[in-house]
């Protein structure tokens, strides 16, 4: 069975901490993705990454920087974390690029920032 | 960039009745996903139609898609309030480097 896990599912910090959501997949999936969900917004991708060490940026990448050192591991790092960042953070995995291939989503982290 | 939009934006029944979604989007597509989410978790994986499809059938879940009007539906019969959740559909353009969600419908399902 295709797994996602997300390493919190609630998270609270404050204003300019460093924050790590650390996401593992175990599926030898290639493409991994960081989407935050806002109410009305739905979601927003944030940064994907199709392999190793690579990443490309989303629609709202300002603030945040990821990190793929290995295939199963893809982090999102908020460096200097602010109040507009209060969101669900939702990690997803993906075979390929094949067109249609399904993402498969993480329980998500609802991160606080006070 | 293209944005699929669900509509309504929320939706109460009766458990029994029938649930019809929508979803509406801007450009050119491949297929059209749609996802579930129950609440405060992540989204789950449900039907997929491609852009050469009109129609696509999954348990109790029917899903239109009409590329002239850039809309799908989504129809849940006979639901049940295990099916109380948010829907969303998501669109994929035929250069795989487009995944779009819409805001998502809530669906309410009242025993």
């Amino acid at each position: 069975d295709v797994k996602v896990t997300q390493s919190s599912r609630y998270l609270v910090k404050r204003t300019g901490e460093k924050v790590f959501l650390e996401c593992v997949q175990d599926m030898d999936h290639e493409n991994m993705f960081w989407y935050r969900q806002d109410p009305g917004l739905g979601l927003r991708l944030i940064y994907f990454s199709y392999d190793v060490k690579m990443k490309e940026k989303g629609d709202i990448p300002e603030g945040y920087s990821v990190s793929r050192e290995k295939k199963e591991r893809f982090s999102l790092i908020l460096e200097s974390a602010s109040t507009n960042q209060t969101s669900m953070y939702l990690c997803a995995s993906r075979m390929g690029v094949g067109l249609g291939d399904t993402q498969y989503f993480g329980p998500g982290t609802r991160l606080t920032v006070l | 960039s293209q944005q699929g939009e669900e509509d309504p934006q929320a939706l109460s029944i009766q458990e029994g009745e029938n649930a019809t979604m929508n979803c509406s989007y801007k450009t050119s597509i491949n297929n059209l996903q749609w996802y579930r989410q129950n609440s405060g978790r992540g989204l789950v994986h449900l039907i997929l139609i491609r852009s050469n499809e009109r129609e696509k059938h999954s348990g109790r879940l029917r899903v239109t898609l009409d590329t002239s009007k850039k809309s799908s539906s989504l129809l849940i019969t006979a639901s049940r309030a295990a099916d109380t959740a948010s829907y969303f559909c998501a669109t994929e353009d035929n250069y795989g480097q487009n995944f779009v969600f819409g805001p998502g419908t809530r669906l309410s399902v009242l025993p």
